[in-house]
């Protein structure tokens, strides 16, 4: 069975300063996807960046980037320049090709400080 | 403009009640998930439909069931609702199981089972 880590419950960065979240997956599968979610305290899910596995371009989407090596099977989620309106819970998602179930990490709290 | 929405979006109730959570989405959107967000556990996959008349159990299932009855609707009912039901649950939904389908989220429904 698929698993999702994400092994930093809780991060802080200085407003305008820089960011990477860690997740690490474990699959068999060869083609895949992985997303990442943030969840501010309204507790709406929003989309972030996601990724095709068989793609070997990282992600990118204005500040948000994500680094992603699939040998080691680690998708990071960097975001640059911080704002204020960053500080939220993000979690990092899995889907294999074919489903559309998602697999959840347990989420890293991030907060932003000015 | 399309979108998800749950009702209520907070519910109280009590050991042994019968509760359902109400789920619609615009989109027409033939995929439809319900979640369960739990500290520490991030979101849970419950139960899913990928379209009319199908419904599958996912990883967190027992105490839960749905029916799809129209592309819309998804509801979710606690047969006998338990203090471990206690939780933030969320309803999706994605167009279809090809590509990096994104799953649009609803806004949430808070339940305590006192």
């Amino acid at each position: 069975a698929q698993t999702v880590t994400q092994s930093q419950p809780e991060m802080s960065v200085q407003e305008a300063e820089t960011v990477t979240l860690s997740c690490t997956y474990d699959t068999s599968e060869s083609d895949y996807y992985l997303f990442w979610y943030k969840q501010p305290p309204s507790r709406q899910m929003i989309l972030v960046i996601r990724q095709e596995a068989y793609k070997q371009q990282n992600a990118t989407e204005n500040r948000f980037s994500v680094n992603f090596q699939k040998a080691a099977k680690s998708f990071s989620l960097k975001i640059s320049d911080s704002q204020l309106g960053d500080a939220a819970m993000y979690f990092c998602a899995y889907r294999t090709r074919g489903t559309d179930k998602l697999i959840f990490g347990t989420g890293t709290r991030l907060q932003v400080f000015p | 403009d399309a979108e998800i929405t749950q009702s209520p979006r907070h519910k109280i109730t009590e050991t042994g009640r019968q509760v359902t959570l109400a789920c619609h989405q615009t989109w027409n959107h033939n995929n439809m998930f319900w979640y369960r967000q739990d500290l520490g556990h991030g979101l849970r996959l419950i139960h899913y439909s990928y379209g009319v008349q199908d419904t599958n159990k996912g990883e967190v299932s027992d105490g839960y069931s749905v029916s799809r009855s129209n592309t819309e609707d998804l509801p979710l009912t606690l047969e006998s609702a338990a203090s471990s039901q206690t939780s933030v649950y969320f309803c999706a939904s994605s167009p279809g199981t090809s590509g990096n389908n994104e799953q649009f989220f609803g806004p949430g429904t808070r339940l305590t089972v006192l």
